[in-house]
């Protein structure tokens, strides 16, 4: 079974920029998240959707930062325009559903550098 | 508010057992989680335990909760190489899955 797929995996650009992420979580997985691991740091969560409705957006940046699940499934993550300190590790997670017993698996993340 | 504190680093040699140490500040959290990173990876969930358990026990690893000090703690056996990651201590915090994430313990194993 397919995990968490994110891309691109890297990106490179200058402040001012703008740059977009995607994500596919895993196949039937309701509930997204995107956090953002920042070096040396655990990882935050900006948003997390329950099928196509952003249910916890309350640390998303939202003078800069969107995102959108269009039809509950893919989902991206846009920053514009893009800040020396947007430079972290953005990482997109799926679990089936939502709960405290609800295991959330993760995908391989898009390192961002802003120059 | 939420927290939650882990020591930065673990030095151990191969065959050793590894313990890796957590703090939380939420006493309503319900699950508390180990998650594992390898370099350039997501994160792997390792195990978690459900607060109202004070162990579980999962082939190599031992989960310990003291819910009364709000100490939870993640001990390897027979640690080997491929077990040097990132480890990171995390409360299921506000009722439902939102994870509170500790800055994680960098476990090096040499042998």
């Amino acid at each position: 079974e397919a995990g968490v797929v994110q891309s691109p995996r890297y990106k490179i650009i200058e402040k001012k920029q703008p740059v977009a992420f995607w994500c596919n979580p895993i196949s039937g997985h309701n509930t997204l998240y995107w956090y953002r691991q920042n070096l040396g740091q655990g990882p935050e969560l900006l948003i997390r959707y329950e099928n196509e409705e952003a249910v916890d957006d309350s640390q998303l940046p939202k003078d800069r930062f969107s995102a959108e699940r269009l039809k509950g499934v893919d989902s991206t993550l846009k920053i514009q325009p893009a800040e020396l300190g947007d430079s972290a590790v953005y990482l997109c997670a799926s679990s089936l559903d939502v709960g405290p017993n609800e295991k959330l698996f993760f995908g391989s993340g898009t390192q961002l550098s802003v120059l | 508010g939420e927290d939650v504190e882990q020591s930065l680093f673990l030095s151990v040699r191969e065959g050793d057992s590894s313990v890796i140490n957590c703090t939380y500040t939420d006493s309503s959290s319900t699950y508390l989680y180990w998650y594992k990173q390898e370099p350039g990876a997501g994160l792997q969930l390792l195990t978690y335990i459900f607060s109202n358990m004070d162990m579980k026990q999962d082939q190599r690893l031992t989960v310990l909760l003291n819910k009364k000090d709000k100490h939870l703690s993640l001990r390897i056996a027979d640690t080997q190489t491929g077990d040097s990651a990132i480890y990171f201590c995390a409360e299921a915090a506000g009722g439902y899955n939102k994870l509170i994430f500790g800055a994680g313990t960098r476990l090096a194993v040499h042998p």
